[in-house]
């Protein structure tokens, strides 16, 4: 069982280049989120999707964008990298919407900006 | 605005010994809280979680201990092992438009389980 599985696992970007993280769950989940982790900061949200073809905002998407065209498939475009966007990026996911039952992420990707 | 606090960026314990990490938050709409714990390179993984109308919940060594008045909640790791030598999130969730479970994490402590 695979769970959530992130590619690539590093990568390094210069500034104004473009590229997708990829995201990709086996379990069937319809909630699947995206949050990046910087240094001595908790975790923010990126984006969510609550299903196919619905996707909505979080606390930070300014530089990102979203689509969700399978239930199992969820990527991360950064269309113009900024060495703001230095971070680590975890994509995660979650059967139903109660966060009582607990996101499963995957390992991250992590990201550098130069 | 922090809405959870993790004040204690590490912990050290002595194996066999209690953990306890703590955890303060301030918005009094959430509704459930919840304890992740991240080993180095690899994600956060779901440790344990209460609702905000009961005071404790337990799983096997793991204890989260809630106080609503206090606005603090606290996991307690019993006995601490060397293999609980990770970093740990508090979160909570509070519910937004449409259903949608909002998530709001800490910024972690780092415990360190000394054999």
């Amino acid at each position: 069982n695979a769970g959530v599985t992130q590619t690539p696992k590093f990568r390094i970007l210069k500034i104004g280049q473009s590229m997708t993280l990829q995201c990709a769950q086996d379990m069937n989940h319809n909630y699947m989120y995206w949050y990046r982790q910087d240094p001595g900061m908790g975790l923010k949200l990126i984006y969510y999707s609550v299903g196919a073809g619905i996707t909505d905002k979080g606390e930070v998407p300014n530089g990102y964008n979203v689509s969700r065209s399978t239930t199992e498939d969820f990527p991360l475009r950064l269309e113009l990298a900024a060495p703001s966007q230095t971070s680590v990026y975890f994509c995660a996911s979650t059967l139903v919407g109660a966060a009582n039952y607990g996101y499963t992420f995957g390992s991250g990707t992590r990201l550098t900006v130069v | 605005d922090q809405q959870v606090k993790q004040n204690s960026p590490s912990l050290s314990v002595q194996e066999g010994r209690i953990s306890i990490l703590n955890c303060d938050y301030t918005n009094s709409m959430f509704d459930y809280f919840l304890w992740y714990k991240k080993y180095p390179a690899e994600g956060p993984t779901f440790l344990i979680s209460i609702s905000s109308i009961k005071d404790k919940n337990e799983d096997g060594r793991f204890t989260v201990f809630l106080n609503k008045s206090a606005k603090h909640l606290s996991l307690h790791i019993v006995p601490s092992q060397p293999g609980d030598s990770a970093v740990y999130f508090c979160a909570a969730s509070d519910k937004r438009a449409g259903g949608y479970q909002k998530v709001t994490f800490g910024i972690g402590t780092k415990l360190q389980v000394i054999p």
